[in-house]
């Protein structure tokens, strides 16, 4: 089956560093989702990428996917300690548009 | 807010019983999907409802089953609960492909 992979697991950094999360779909994606999930709270929607090669910021957050709609990437610059949380790809391919998670970024910054 | 309302908001079962969750869909959402997260884990597709059908089905076992009513709020039912059943149950609704929004989950403990 479909399957979504994200690494690093886990990334410590200092605040002020940069962070980039990858994912990777073993299939090719319609359109792909990211998350936050802060600790004790449920995944709340960031972005969707739908275009090959498309690339999105939202201030501090640049995310990209793939040319070939099988990998995504998010990319924040300068972490705040309010960047904390797993962060979640979720692309969507075939008839039924369910959403497939990849298996989450922690980000823990230290200030 | 997401306007996706889940309930209860924790629960303790014992092995062996049935549990219903509930979730209530944004308004204009014709499409709801069940996640369970496991702790430390992404979430799961367990199913998604479209239109009150059954619309895709991940890799959960008969017992788990659902409905989707004609106001489009669902129900996820649990029979012959497993300790491994305990996690966070999550509820999303969409519109068809859309961004998902999810309810605050919840927490099921079975013990």
């Amino acid at each position: 089956g479909q399957q979504v992979m994200q690494i690093p697991q886990y990334q410590h950094v200092q605040e002020g560093e940069d962070f980039t999360t990858y994912c990777n779909s073993s299939t090719t994606l319609s359109n792909i989702q990211w998350y936050k999930q802060r600790p004790g709270g449920h995944p709340v929607f960031l972005i969707q990428l739908v275009k090959s090669g498309e690339v999105k910021k939202q201030k501090r957050l640049t995310f990209q996917f793939g040319e070939a709609k099988k990998n995504s990437s998010l990319h924040i610059t300068a972490t705040q300690t309010t960047d904390v949380g797993t962060y979640f790809c979720a692309g969507t391919g075939g008839a039924t548009n369910k959403l497939i998670f990849g298996t989450g970024t922690l980000l823990a910054v230290q200030p | 807010e997401t306007g996706v309302t889940q309930s209860p908001t924790h629960l303790i079962k014992t092995r062996g019983q049935q549990v219903t969750l509930r979730c209530s869909s944004q308004s204009g959402h014709n499409t709801v999907s069940w996640y369970q997260q496991a702790l430390g884990q992404g979430p799961q597709f367990i199913f998604q409802y479209y239109r009150e059908e059954e619309n895709g089905r991940g890799n959960f076992p008969p017992r788990f089953s659902g409905l989707q009513f004609p106001n489009y709020s669902s129900e996820l039912n649990v029979n012959a609960l497993e300790l491994d059943d305990s996690a966070l149950y999550l509820c999303a609704s969409s519109d068809r492909g859309r961004r998902a929004f999810f309810g605050q989950g919840t927490r099921l403990t079975v013990v």
